[in-house]
């Protein structure tokens, strides 16, 4: 069963606008929420996280929001630029036993065109 | 300072056999895991370790082994390869105590099997 669910597998955006890329969980238990970014033949490199104590974590053109009561985190990209065409993971934190342990979604594959 | 390192980047074995896949960090982390990443799945952990002697088993554990002997080796094992681990293989660390986005990951070994 599927923890982190990320619903939809791409998404087109055009250079400039935003990207709003969406995330859902079912585990109630997890405190800490992260977005991976990933491009092709390398590994994730983190890009943003929440606290679950939080609703809100701006860093540059990079924001999450978290949702709490309908299970649901957001990332968004104001402006997108065309190096951020990639594969994004939501991940989520099972608890605070901080052993490194994460929970992915399945992925979206953003394309931002010029 | 190389980070997390993998080896091979490609494998290609037949049904049946074994092979290690190498992964080795040069940061003096606690906390190593592995991952695969299958198409439409994400990212799912197959084993961890918080420390040289300590390791667990992740989401998806099943014909998979590994050891933790030092802190800087965090080597997966496939004793009987099978085609349905035909994946691309992910290990990454992070330091104890460190906050959960501090997690490297490697640039992946990309394993087919016959």
């Amino acid at each position: 069963d599927q923890q982190v669910k990320q619903n939809s597998p791409s998404l087109s955006v055009q250079e400039g606008r935003i990207s709003i890329l969406n995330c859902d969980y079912t585990n109630s238990m997890f405190d800490y929420f992260l977005w991976y970014k990933k491009y092709p033949a390398e590994g994730p490199t983190f890009l943003i996280s929440i606290s679950s104590i939080k609703d809100k974590n701006e860093d540059g053109r990079f924001t999450v929001f978290l949702n709490k009561s309908a299970k649901h985190l957001s990332l968004h990209i104001v402006p997108s630029q065309p190096g951020d065409s990639a594969v994004y993971f939501c991940a989520a934190s099972p608890g605070s036993g901080n052993t490194g342990k994460l929970i992915f979604g399945q992925g979206t594959t953003l394309q931002v065109k010029p | 300072n190389a980070g997390v390192t993998q080896t091979p980047k490609f494998q290609v074995l037949k049904t049946g056999q074994s092979m290690t896949l190498q992964c080795a960090q040069d940061m003096n982390h606690e906390y190593m895991s592995w991952y695969r990443q299958d198409p439409g799945m994400g990212l799912r952990l197959i084993h961890y370790s918080v420390g040289a002697g300590i390791t667990d088993q992740g989401e998806v554990p099943n014909g998979y082994n590994v050891s933790r002997s030092t802190t800087e080796d965090f080597p997966l094992r496939l004793l009987s390869a099978a085609p349905s681990q035909t994946s691309v293989y992910f290990c990454a660390s992070r330091a104890q105590g460190g906050l959960t986005d501090t997690q490297y990951f490697g640039p992946g070994t990309r394993l087919t099997v016959l």
